[in-house]
């Protein structure tokens, strides 16, 4: 099966600029995630979507941050207006719908934003 | 969400044995112990999964004792292209928490 599929691979902004990247989950999987990657870090959760509905983005700084997830199934990205400290690897990734079971994230290669 | 913590860096020689231990005292009842790992420019790739005694797949096998207040990943036979970083994580449900990770260096 296809994999989780991210543009752009690399984007450069100058701070304050905005920016957004794209997501497409696999096929049939119903929950999606974006996680932010700073170097040398391991990733953070920003936001969880089930279908089209927000699961949780208590991590997601709102003042800049926005994302949605039209019709379920792709999903974007937005900072705007980019910080330095933006700077990262912005990591989708997707998992089958889960209850009580322990569902695998399968995740794309990411973004990676510079911000100048 | 159960804190984790595991080694920052380890070498190895290709053809060994690499054990990485986590430990995760605070534990839930119901967090499962997942292991994830990430090439450079790419993202974390899903390892194994295991809830208590031992657990293997074709790739690695994972041991966690009775208290599960700590877990080993166990990598048979290493090569090269093992060298990546391995992520402990104690979850429930679809919430993953990822800590510094553990990063691999195998050696020729």
């Amino acid at each position: 099966e296809a994999g989780v599929a991210q543009s752009p691979r690399y984007k450069i902004i100058e701070k304050r600029q905005s920016v957004a990247f794209w997501c497409n989950p696999i096929s049939g999987h119903a929950t999606l995630y974006w996680y932010q990657q700073i170097l040398g870090q391991g990733p953070k959760l920003l936001i969880q979507f089930q279908n089209n509905g927000v699961v949780d983005d208590s991590q997601l700084p709102k003042d800049r941050f926005s994302a949605e997830r039209l019709k379920g199934v792709d999903s974007t990205l937005k900072i705007q207006p980019a910080k330095l400290e933006d700077s990262a690897v912005y990591l989708c990734a997707s998992s089958r719908p889960g209850g009580h079971e322990q569902e695998t994230q399968y995740f794309g290669p990411g973004t990676r934003l510079l911000v100048l | 969400l159960a804190k984790t913590t595991q080694p920052i860096s380890m070498d190895s020689y290709e053809g060994q044995e690499v054990n990485i231990t986590c430990s995760h005292n605070n534990i839930a009842t119901n967090d499962y112990i997942t292991w994830y790992q990430q090439f450079p420019s790419q993202g974390p790739r899903f390892i194994i999964q295991g809830y208590k005694t031992k657990v293997t797949n074709e790739v690695a096998s994972l041991f966690i004792p009775a208290d599960r207040k700590s877990s080993t990943l166990s990598l048979p036979r290493v090569s090269l292209s093992d060298t990546a970083v391995y992520y402990c994580l104690a979850n429930a449900g679809n919430m993953l928490t990822f800590g510094g990770g553990t990063r691999l260096m195998v050696k020729p």
